[in-house]
């Protein structure tokens, strides 16, 4: 299957910073989608991106496809940003694979 | 719209002891997948299903069993329970086509000792 890594593993921001996590696929995957872990335990998708650039008020994201990447950008980070933030897609077939993700915390 | 929902929430068992976790949803998703998460592992899936009565392997699979008998169900169960499914549990639904990213149900935190 394919493999999924994000970085980096962990982040500390203060509130009001901007960040940029990735996400590297081995292969060419589809259905790509960006999640959120709140501290509830609570995921949220946040994007269904497989390829370009959307947006979503302080978060957007970006792939580029043929390179086989992913980027997340948050913009001016609060609180309530704080949680996991995962990647997933899909090679060939029905199998969404999720990579590690990274854990973000903002500092008030 | 209640969206994915998972019962029960909280559940410890004894090692050998079966039991089913349920997954619901309302939204008429072809598309349902069952998920594990342990610490520092990310989720992996342990069993999807495309529509009602066809049902796959995922990533791992041993120690679980799935149906899917009608659009809005898919059930998980563990035929002997063991202290290496000590887990927390997601259950995720979405349409197949192109374009519709999944949701997921809120987890059940499963022990057993």
């Amino acid at each position: 299957g394919i493999q999924v890594e994000q970085s980096p593993p962990d982040l500390i921001l203060q509130e009001g910073a901007n960040s940029t996590l990735r996400c590297n696929f081995s292969d060419s995957v589809n259905n790509l989608q960006w999640f959120h872990q709140n501290p509830w335990g609570q995921l949220i998708n946040l994007f269904y991106i497989p390829s370009g650039t959307k947006q979503n008020g302080r978060l957007s994201a970006t792939t580029v496809a043929t390179e086989r990447y992913s980027l997340l950008y948050i913009s001016s980070s609060q609180t309530t940003d704080s949680g996991v933030y995962f990647c997933a897609g899909k090679a060939a077939g029905n199998k969404l694979t999720f990579g590690g993700g990274t854990r973000v915390l903002v500092k008030p | 719209n209640a969206g994915v929902t998972q019962t029960p929430k909280f559940q410890v068992l004894k090692t050998g002891q079966s039991m089913t976790l349920q997954c619901a949803q309302d939204m008429n998703h072809e598309y349902m997948s069952w998920y594990r998460q342990d610490p520092g592992m990310g989720l992996r899936l342990i069993h999807y299903s495309v529509g009602a009565g066809i049902t796959d392997q995922g990533e791992v699979p041993n120690g679980y069993n799935v149906s899917r008998s009608t659009t809005e169900d898919f059930p998980l169960r563990l035929l002997s329970a063991a202290p290496s499914q000590t887990s927390v549990y997601f259950c995720a639904s979405s349409y197949s086509g192109p374009g519709y990213g999944y949701t997921f149900g809120s987890g059940t935190r499963l022990t057993v000792v």
